[in-house]
């Protein structure tokens, strides 16, 4: 069965700190993937998604994500974070067009002025 | 367009009870999911619709819980009857051709079983 896999469950750091948040999927055919982002009281929104084509993609809010085919991985990344950064992020996963979709666990990061 | 609709917004209700939850999806998507999410769980897909159909219930906890999507633009999820440990945030989410886009979410109904 298809997993996917956050590290870090609690991330806290300084505003102007740079993030980089894991995900890792255990499903080896052709995968969608995404990072949503979730702000206190409120409802997931998408940062950015991969379908195919260049593996670095950018998202809203200075985010990025890097896919490694190879790693399994489509980490998260923001070179200099902001107060306002603080959410919680879940990765999700679906196989190929029509296959199972799944969250990860999510990572709560908390950024301190 | 107004996004995803969920009613109520907050829910609170005694052991017991019967509880509706109510979605109106973006117009023209045609795909809808039902999430649950709680500190100890998380996120939680409980159900997924394609074209009204339901595709995947393999996550609804049981059989308390039932789902129906009557037309293209509304679903329910029903509870019957709640518990205590039913409580959590539930969140209706569309998507446009399936589980492989981006979903849209709803506010989510927070709901409270007393």
């Amino acid at each position: 069965a298809q997993s996917v896999s956050q590290h870090n469950h609690h991330v806290i750091l300084s505003e102007a700190a740079s993030l980089e948040l894991g995900c890792n999927y255990s499903y080896g055919g052709t995968v969608n993937l995404f990072w949503y982002v979730q702000y206190p009281g409120q409802h997931l929104q998408l940062l950015l998604k991969y379908f195919s084509g260049d593996p670095l993609v950018k998202g809203i809010k200075g985010f990025e994500a890097e896919f490694i085919k190879s790693k399994f991985s489509f980490n998260l990344r923001k070179p200099s974070v902001q107060w306002s950064d603080t959410a919680e992020y879940f990765c999700a996963v679906t196989e190929g067009s029509w296959g199972k979709f799944q969250f990860g666990a999510g990572t709560q990061v908390v950024v301190t002025p | 367009d107004a996004g995803v609709i969920q009613s109520p917004r907050h829910e609170v209700t005694e052991m017991g009870q019967e509880v509706t939850l109510r979605c109106k999806p973006i117009s023209g998507h045609n795909s809808l999911f039902w999430y649950r999410q709680t500190m100890m769980r998380g996120l939680e897909l409980l159900i997924y619709f394609n074209n009204n159909v339901p595709i995947d219930d393999s996550g609804m906890p049981e059989d308390r819980f039932s789902a129906k999507m009557p037309n293209a633009s509304f679903s329910t999820l029903k509870i019957q009857p709640s518990e205590p440990r039913d409580s959590a945030v539930y969140f209706c989410a569309s998507s446009l051709r399936g589980r492989a886009n981006e979903q849209f979410f709803g506010p989510g109904t927070r709901l409270t079983v007393l």
